[in-house]
């Protein structure tokens, strides 16, 4: 079965610093893809970053990267120069590339706190 | 262009009641999915809609729950004879290629279900 494991329930981070949220994986597929999405207190699912477990290099999409370590199962997500926007709760999820096509298999969330 | 799109926003309903939910995808996606998110929890995976290829429902808790769509339009979750722990808000998202490479998918608002 399909697992994603986010251990930190909450975090907590000043405006301006980095800040890394753990996530690991659990799969014996070869190909997948994972994912990170933002849900702030309005409820929208909002897309992030994504990594393919093929992909050499590690995903950067402006302030968000995706730390992967293929061998450690592991895909943490990196905030650079939080901003008091970035507060929300964050997922990390990962689809298959074979099976139930594009499912997401869901973690069960970090909640974010940016403190000026 | 639109996003996708749910209704209602909120529903209330008695125990035992069925209710309906839509959701609108984005025009020419040809995927839909329908998650479930309990309050404090990760996203569960419920249904799988591609193109007319025949659902995957694996996802689905009972056969108190059903959902259809009509080609690559409109879909509806249905939830019969409801019970307390159907409340959660159930989110519909789209992709226009699922399986390979990114298959990013976009979620709609949210449908808050509350079973009293």
């Amino acid at each position: 079965a399909q697992k994603i494991t986010q251990t930190q329930p909450g975090m907590f981070v000043q405006e301006k610093e980095a800040v890394t949220l753990d996530c690991t994986y659990d799969t014996s597929d070869q190909s997948y893809g994972l994912f990170w999405y933002k849900q702030p207190s309005s409820g929208e699912m909002i897309f992030l970053i994504y990594q393919g477990s093929y992909d050499e290099q590690n995903a950067t999409e402006g302030r968000y990267s995706l730390n992967f370590q293929k061998a450690r199962k592991s895909a943490n997500l990196v905030i650079s120069a939080s901003q008091l926007g970035d507060s929300a709760m964050y997922f990390c999820a990962m689809t298959l590339h074979g099976s139930t096509l594009g499912r997401l298999y869901f973690g069960r969330g970090t909640q974010l706190t940016v403190w000026p | 262009g639109a996003g996708v799109s749910q209704s209602p926003s909120n529903k209330v309903t008695e125990k035992g009641k069925d209710v309906e939910l839509r959701c609108d995808p984005i025009s020419g996606h040809t995927a839909l999915y329908w998650y479930r998110q309990r309050l404090g929890q990760g996203l569960e995976f419920l249904i799988y809609f591609q193109g007319n290829s025949a659902p995957d429902k694996s996802g689905l808790p009972s056969d108190r729950f059903s959902a259809e769509r009509t080609g690559e339009s409109v879909s509806t979750l249905t939830i019969q004879r409801t019970q307390q722990e159907d409340s959660a808000v159930y989110l519909c998202a789209s992709s226009s290629y699922p399986g390979q490479g990114m298959g990013e998918q976009y979620f709609g608002p949210g449908t808050r279900l509350t079973v009293t």
